[in-house]
């Protein structure tokens, strides 16, 4: 079985472009979370989506990022327009089952950020 | 606030010594479940185990064992015997069944173990 990939796996732009990160969670996983970290600190939740559905986004940190999952299939994270402080390491990650806080999420490898 | 605290950012042992990574948390729900990730140079994070507030029983895999103490809100991993292939950033994490961010995932900074041999 196929584990959470995320592309790119390095990506480095300046200040006021924009990124596009991509996430496959493992097949058949309704919950895809995102999460993020910067240097020297922890990793943090972004949102978490049910399917195609935003379940809590409460972890964005502005505007200027835009997630959407078509289909429920893969995600996109999107970073319009990116500032220096977007850099860090964004990871995706995956669980099976709807409504059970109990499971398991299974992380990709993450996407470093770094914007110039 | 911390939720979820690891103490020691960096740990250096030599191999075969065994190694206790510590890590303190902070809930007031009274269901919630706690993890372990280890994190090798290859990046992605590597899931270890998961445990519930209602199973306090320590669990042993192999070299690895945990240690979870609700009196003292510890949840502690230790390593028997280190291997070189143990090195790697180990994370201690929180998921609280009754949190607004239902199903997010409380990290602490994380543990960077160096094993030389």
């Amino acid at each position: 079985e196929a584990g959470v990939t995320q592309f790119p796996s390095h990506s480095v732009i300046e200040k006021g472009q924009t990124v596009t990160l991509r996430c496959d969670p493992i097949s058949g996983h309704d919950n895809l979370y995102w999460y993020r970290r910067v240097m020297g600190k922890e990793i943090k939740f972004l949102l978490h989506f049910v399917k195609e559905s935003k379940q809590d986004e409460s972890g964005m940190p502005n505007n200027r990022f835009l997630a959407e999952r078509t289909g429920g299939t893969y995600s996109t994270l999107k970073v319009q327009p990116a500032e220096l402080e977007d850099s860090g390491v964004y990871f995706c990650a995956s669980s099976p089952r709807q409504r059970r806080t109990s499971d398991t999420q299974y992380f990709g490898p993450g996407t470093r950020l770094t914007v110039l | 606030a911390q939720k979820v605290t690891q103490a020691q950012t960096e740990i250096s042992v030599v191999e075969k010594e065994d190694v206790t990574l510590d890590c303190v948390y902070e809930t007031r729900d009274t269901t919630y479940y706690l993890f372990w990730y280890k994190q090798p140079p290859s990046g992605e994070l590597v899931f270890l185990i998961r445990r519930n507030s209602f199973d306090e029983q320590n669990e042993i895999s192999g070299r690895y064992s945990w240690n979870f103490q609700k009196s003292t809100s510890s949840f502690n991993f230790t390593i028997t015997a280190s291997q070189v292939v143990d090195s790697a950033v180990y994370f201690c994490a929180l998921s609280e069944a009754g949190s607004n961010s239902g199903y997010a995932l409380n990290f602490g900074k994380g543990t960077s173990l160096l094993v030389t041999p």
